[in-house]
């Protein structure tokens, strides 16, 4: 079956550190990829997604890229600031076999400190 | 304006009662879920509607039914409500299938 696999948080960075997130992935077909942020008190909001190997999703400062050889789609962003304080969700969508059931990592959760 | 609300934010109940929550969309999406957050943040789907019609409903106890009267809503009604219930709801809603692109703010259930 379909998994995400996220680094456990929480991730404690300084404002203005480099942040990488990992996200590995097991899937039967070829899925998309995505990443969601989760600000506290709030709903999930969709960050940035690709859709094939090599694509690089970007939004905000974030950045990730499929890599299909790795079986990753880390999430990196050069700067971070407190207000990227937040609980990040790597997630798939896999057409194979007519089900698109979207399955979801546990979540990491970024601490950023001023 | 609101893309995705649930009402109501809280929810506090005791063990046995049957309650509901509600989901609407404005953003004229196709397809609308119900998901399930436990307290290590973990996120379940628990059902996925398109068009009104039923296309993911997952291995979810059968107290709990969703409902879509239309396109931009999607209800969730949970009989008997259970200790384990205690979670976070979150509606949200996709143009085009999965994955869902804007979620609600979430309903947090405390069963008493």
């Amino acid at each position: 079956g379909n998994s995400v696999t996220q680094m456990e948080g929480p991730v404690t960075l300084s404002e203005e550190a480099f942040l990488t997130i990992n996200c590995t992935y097991t899937a039967t077909g070829y899925p998309s990829l995505f990443w969601y942020v989760q600000y506290p008190g709030e709903g999930l909001q969709l960050l940035l997604k690709a859709t094939k190997a090599d694509d690089k999703g970007s939004n905000k400062g974030f950045e990730a890229t499929y890599r299909k050889e790795t079986t990753s789609f880390h999430l990196e962003k050069g700067s971070v600031q407190v207000s990227d304080s937040a609980v990040y969700f790597c997630a798939l969508s896999d057409s194979s076999g007519g089900s698109y059931i979207p399955t979801f990592g546990r979540g990491t959760s970024l601490i950023v400190h001023p | 304006d609101t893309a995705v609300s649930q009402t109501p934010k809280y929810l506090v109940t005791q063990m046995g009662n049957d309650k509901s929550i509600k989901c609407e969309q404005n953003l004229g999406h196709d397809t609308m879920y119900w998901y399930k957050q436990d307290s290590k943040k973990f996120l379940k789907i628990m059902f996925s509607y398109n068009n009104k019609e039923l296309i993911i409903n997952e291995t979810v106890p059968n107290r709990f039914s969703p409902k879509s009267p239309d396109k931009a809503h999607l209800n969730l009604h949970i009989n008997s409500l259970e200790l384990g219930d205690s979670a976070v709801y979150f509606c949200a809603s996709s143009q085009d299938g999965p994955p869902p692109q804007h979620f609600g703010d979430g309903t947090r259930l405390s069963i008493l």
